[in-house]
């Protein structure tokens, strides 16, 4: 999972196997979680969204599931492929309270082997 | 739709030196934002803004300066360069939601800067 320092998680996977990615995210209050993907020397790009009113979504090839329990944030990715390589963060928003911020983990690199 | 806009792609400073990133998104975004990138750290807020003339500081403002005189653009300055400074910029923009919540960022490709 996500934490927060230099040494950036690296989950190794074969191609076609499902992916897990966890986050475990800080604050009780926030309500609006986002999943982003980011390649080598590009700009985040939004994978996924949920808000607090739900516990899963799912989107093509990929799930979120929020357990607010335990504050935690996990995204499935299904039949990875190597264009699937990249660093995955997750990030909160505190919504009602504070919903001009967002807060990001530092990620995890997903590795693909062929 | 271009998107998120930013330029330059790559710069470097001397330290005490100035200079402004540009930030310009063509989606009418409400909201926009300056993050930076540090190695193995998330994307940290510098500064935000709600609409035009509004802006308001993030988790690590000092050492820059925003302004908003329109909804598409969003200029970052850093005023004196200082090593701590070398990093990786990216502009954020989304719409804002009818609840007044915040929707999902786009961000630009990123400015590279270092200080020497």
């Amino acid at each position: 999972g996500e934490s927060v320092g230099l040494h950036l998680p690296t989950l190794s996977v074969q191609e076609g196997d499902n992916s897990i990615i966890n986050c475990a995210y800080s604050n009780s209050a926030s309500d609006y979680f986002i999943w982003y993907k980011q390649e080598s020397g590009k700009g985040p790009q939004f994978i996924i969204d949920i808000r607090s009113n739900m516990d899963k979504r799912q989107g093509q090839r990929v799930t979120v599931l929020l357990n607010k329990t335990v504050k935690h944030l996990s995204l499935q990715i299904a039949a990875t492929q190597p264009g699937d390589s990249a660093v995955y963060f997750c990030a909160e928003n505190m919504g009602l309270y504070n919903f001009n911020k967002f807060y990001f983990g530092s990620g995890t690199k997903l590795n693909v082997k062929p | 739709n271009a998107g998120v806009t930013q330029t330059p792609k790559f710069q470097v400073l001397k330290t005490g030196q100035s200079m402004t990133l540009q930030c310009a998104q063509d989606m009418n975004h409400e909201y926009m934002s300056w993050y930076r990138q540090d190695p193995g750290m998330g994307l940290r807020l510098i500064h935000y803004s709600v609409g035009a003339g509004i802006t308001d500081q993030g988790e690590v403002p000092n050492g820059y300066n925003v302004s908003r005189s329109t909804t598409e653009d969003f200029p970052l300055r850093l005023l004196s360069a200082a090593p701590s400074q070398t990093s990786v910029y990216f502009c954020a923009s989304s719409r804002t939601g009818v609840d007044s919540t915040n929707e999902k960022l786009f961000f630009g490709s990123g400015t590279q800067l270092s200080v020497l």
